[in-house]
């Protein structure tokens, strides 16, 4: 198994560009996430979900946006890219345990993103 | 305040010191994840656990539900061991979200 791939692994934007981050991963998992790592900060929220064709915002969701349609594929769309944006985005995807503490979440290697 | 708390945020540590790295939090859980960040690098679980103690290789992590508290230790530490140590609560019922620390960055000094 590849595990969660994720590409670009570098990009630099221009402010009000847009693009598309991809996320896939081949473990037949329910549930993905994509995250921002900022310097000195924990990972942030900003969307996940629990399968295909469904999708919810997380702590961080403006300026993104996320569809589902496979149960593989995750991409997160920027539109109107800004300064604050700047950040490495990590995809991850788990599949639940059936008992609490039992399943694992998996991480892409990460994009990072620089918008200038 | 930040729902997790990581102590101390930079460690440094000569190889062979056991180290231990501490982790609280104030919201209610149903487990919690170490993670490990090697620089320029992904983001691997080390461990999950949502009671008691988990054993692996040189490393072992223990949480105290009541406390809210759970201590990553690293024992006969080496250089290799030297990255970002993250802790992330799980929370929110069915559809389990984390919460990230800021993490622990450790150099094992040779």
């Amino acid at each position: 198994n590849a595990g969660v791939t994720q590409t670009p692994k570098f990009r630099i934007l221009k402010i009000g560009q847009s693009m598309t981050l991809q996320c896939t991963q081949d473990m037949n998992h329910n549930y993905m996430y994509w995250y921002r790592q900022d310097p000195g900060m924990g990972l942030k929220l900003i969307y996940y979900s629990v399968g295909a064709g469904i999708t919810d915002k997380g702590e961080v969701p403006n300026g993104y946006n996320v569809s589902r349609s496979t149960t593989e594929d995750f991409p997160l769309r920027l539109e109107l890219a800004a300064p604050s944006q700047t950040s490495v985005y990590f995809c991850a995807s788990r599949l639940r345990g059936l008992l609490v503490g039992t399943d694992t979440q998996y991480f892409g290697p990460g994009t990072r993103l620089t918008v200038l | 305040k930040n729902e997790v708390e990581q102590s101390p945020q930079n460690l440094t540590a000569q190889e062979g010191e056991f180290i231990t790295i501490n982790c609280s939090y104030s919201v209610g859980i149903s487990a919690l994840h170490w993670l490990q960040q090697h620089p320029g690098g992904g983001i691997v679980s080390l461990f999950m656990l949502s009671s008691g103690k988990k054993k692996h290789g040189r490393l072992i992590a223990t949480i105290n539900i009541q406390e809210k508290h759970s201590s990553l230790h690293i024992t006969a530490s080496h250089p290799r061991d030297s990255a970002v140590y993250i802790c992330a609560v799980l929370y929110g019922g069915a559809t389990n979200k984390l919460i990230f620390g800021t993490g622990t960055l450790l150099a094992v000094q040779p």
